[in-house]
């Protein structure tokens, strides 16, 4: 059963710094993995999306990898920004006859000036 | 486009009373996902559609009907509401095609129900 972990949970930085989120899965049979972010009584916006086939996938100051023979990704943002304040969900699709995602439980993060 | 809409997006419900969740898509997706969400966790899949007339069950399907009659509607039917269904419902949708590499799922702002 396809698990995801991310770590840590909760993370609070000052502006400025460049920071890196952990992501884990148990079963490297994936079609892709994403990185959404959830504001506060928002829905969830995709960030990056990496194929299976690819290493990395970068927007701005996001970039993210995937290494799936060892089962990890990390979301990597540049030089922080109070606005980038929110919750971080990786994601994986799996098989299953439909886009089937599995979820993190997320990483909160607070940037404060 | 408007995207991924849902109503209402706060609910109070009394325990053993009915509601229906709305969602509507204008981005011509087959595909529409039912997601909720509890404190601290991340998101389970309640239902999901591949197209209009299509559904199936997700991870936690239990006390939770939903229909598609149309490409862009995609109602929950929550019946006989218990506690344990306090959560944040989200709606999401996404194209896929035979063959093609999977796209990203679009969500709405989602609906708050808090069930006492």
């Amino acid at each position: 059963k396809q698990e995801v972990t991310q770590i840590p949970a909760a993370l609070s930085v000052p502006e400025g710094e460049n920071l890196v989120l952990n992501c884990s899965f148990t079963d490297s049979a994936i079609y892709n993995l994403q990185w959404f972010r959830q504001d506060p009584g928002k829905g969830l916006t995709s960030l990056l999306l990496i194929q299976s086939s690819q290493r990395e996938q970068t927007s701005g100051r996001l970039n993210a990898s995937l290494d799936k023979s060892s089962g990890r990704s990390t979301l990597y943002i540049a030089a922080s920004q109070p606005g980038d304040s929110a919750t971080y969900l990786c994601a994986v699709t799996i098989s299953g006859g439909y886009n089937k995602l599995i979820f993190g439980a997320g990483t909160r993060l607070a940037v404060h000036p | 486009n408007a995207g991924v809409t849902q109503t209402p997006k706060f609910r109070i419900l009394k325990i053993g009373q009915s509601m229906t969740l709305q969602c509507t898509q204008d981005m011509n997706h087959n595909y529409m996902y039912w997601y909720r969400q509890d404190p601290g966790m991340g998101l389970k899949l309640i239902y999901y559609s591949v197209g209009a007339g299509i559904t199936d069950k997700g991870e936690v399907p239990n006390g939770y009907n939903v229909s598609r009659s149309t490409t862009e509607d995609f109602p929950l039917r929550l019946e006989l509401a218990a506690p344990s269904q306090t959560s944040v419902y989200f709606c999401a949708s996404s194209y896929s095609k035979a063959g093609a590499p999977k796209e990203t799922q679009y969500f709405g702002p989602g609906t708050r129900l808090l069930v006492l």
